[in-house]
């Protein structure tokens, strides 16, 4: 069985930075791209960018190209988003997503 | 970017009626490898998003058959025969066609 699991819940301060891991089980890791997906509260969703695990090649959305790094590691399975130099604008839920499977979200809150 | 519209933005209905969503591309979701890229998913509150067709008209695992998909090009239709309670909440197309990703803005289906 397909399973993505995410960190917990962050809260970060206005100007750092937080990151949230997804670990996967159930299939072969470097076999997929891991998308990342922002929903902001009572908002739709927003494809932040995809990794390549097997590569380590990445894609963007431009508008995230500044505010998010994707990284993945293969010997734990696990693909990870850093969300750098936070405003309240990044407070949000953060999917990681096969096209066919989804984590369950992490909250990310931006507060001093 | 692709533009992806979905109409309606809400859509109150019985239960037991039927459903439509559409969605439109600014552009062609044709890949050169002769596939296209559009799947459409269910958000219901509170949870992640889940996949209900992809590739225009396949019915992923376990979803009923009362759901179905269509299209092409740049016009894709999503239906529910009869809808049930389970089905409310918030419909999603997505294409993976081009980079970025592109979501459309969701139609939230609910009772009337």
């Amino acid at each position: 069985e397909v399973q993505l699991q995410q960190s917990g819940p962050e809260v970060g301060r206005p100007g750092s930075s937080v990151k949230i891991s997804c670990k996967a089980s159930g299939y072969t890791f470097t076999d997929y791209v891991m998308n990342w997906v922002k929903q902001s509260p009572g908002q739709g969703l927003e494809w932040i960018g995809w990794i390549d695990p097997e590569y380590g090649s990445t894609d963007y959305a431009e508008k995230f190209k500044k505010k998010a790094t994707l990284t993945a590691d293969t010997s734990s399975n696990t693909a990870y988003i850093q969300l750098s130099s936070l405003t309240s604008e990044d407070t949000a839920t953060y999917f990681c997503a096969l096209y066919s499977y989804w984590g369950q979200g992490t909250l990310v809150t931006v507060s001093s | 970017d692709v533009v992806m519209t979905q109409t309606p933005l809400s859509l109150p209905i019985s239960l037991g009626d039927q459903a439509s969503f559409s969605c439109r591309s600014s552009q062609s979701l044709l890949h050169s490898n002769g596939n296209t890229y559009l799947a459409w998913y269910l958000q219901k509150s509170g949870l992640s998003p889940q996949i209900l067709i992809y590739r225009i008209s396949n019915r992923f695992s376990g979803v009923p058959d009362r759901f179905s998909g269509s299209g092409s090009g740049t016009d894709f239709t999503l239906k529910i025969s009869r809808v049930e309670p389970e089905d409310l909440g918030v419909y999603y197309c997505l294409q993976h066609t081009h980079l970025p990703n592109t979501f459309g803005a969701g139609t939230k289906l609910e009772l009337k």
